[in-house]
């Protein structure tokens, strides 16, 4: 079952836009992380948050983190036509195996000219 | 440095046959891991070695699909026999159990089972 509920499915923005997408998990954590895939090819990590953190960032991204509300977001700043890919969160379990990540069902991105 | 290799990258099958999949994990990496791909289920996963020992297979969809790893550079998974509703995209992926539980994909073996 997926532990990671994206939000929304889809998004389609212009060119130097911001682009947010959520997500919400159930069951308490150790890390939460980012992903993304492009059409055809494998999932690459991009930013991974420890659950004492509340915010961290990487170049264009931003990445907060609510415990308390079991909840995630991403953003994207500035958006580029080469940021258009699936993006997947990912949470490692605080209790059993850590390395045992659970994908989100992913977000959409479209980013147009 | 070579990130995780998977091969066949593209394999189309009839119904019955028995398809291998093949991993080479990034050298050093102790963990490995086979994750499905499908529209309706998303990527699951479905068994994780650490240091070549299976560590959870709970995922494995039946006695249909086995995964074996002999040594630290190479791991298969098996389905024999296939069905149609086999078809996905399977990804291998490795870790380094230290490095903050990032793990390295690679670009999938696309399974049709016709």
């Amino acid at each position: 079952s997926q532990q990671g509920e994206e939000d929304p499915q889809a998004l389609s923005i212009q060119e130097g836009e911001n682009a947010t997408m959520n997500c919400s998990y159930k069951t308490s954590i150790n890390n939460l992380q980012w992903y993304r895939q492009n059409s055809g090819r494998g999932l690459v990590h991009l930013i991974l948050i420890r659950s004492n953190e509340r915010e961290k960032h990487s170049g264009r991204l931003r990445v907060t983190l609510d415990t308390s509300k079991k909840s995630s977001s991403l953003l994207i700043t500035a958006s580029r036509a080469a940021d258009t890919a699936s993006y997947f969160c990912a949470t490692s379990p605080s209790t059993g195996t850590a390395s045992k990540l659970t994908f989100g069902t992913g977000t959409r991105l479209q980013v147009t000219l | 440095d070579a990130g995780v290799i998977q091969s066949p990258r593209h394999e189309v099958t009839e119904m019955g046959q028995e398809v291998t999949l093949r991993c080479k994990p990034i050298s050093g990496h102790n963990s490995l891991f086979w994750y499905r791909q499908t529209m309706m289920r998303g990527l699951e996963l479905l068994i994780y070695f650490n240091n070549n020992v299976p560590i959870d297979d709970s995922g494995m969809p039946e006695d249909r699909f086995s995964a074996k790893m002999p040594n630290a550079s190479f791991s298969t998974l098996k389905i024999q026999p296939s069905e149609p509703r086999d078809s996905a995209v399977y990804f291998c992926a490795s870790s380094l159990h230290s490095s903050g539980n990032t793990i390295y994909f690679g670009e999938g073996s696309w399974l049709t089972v016709v």
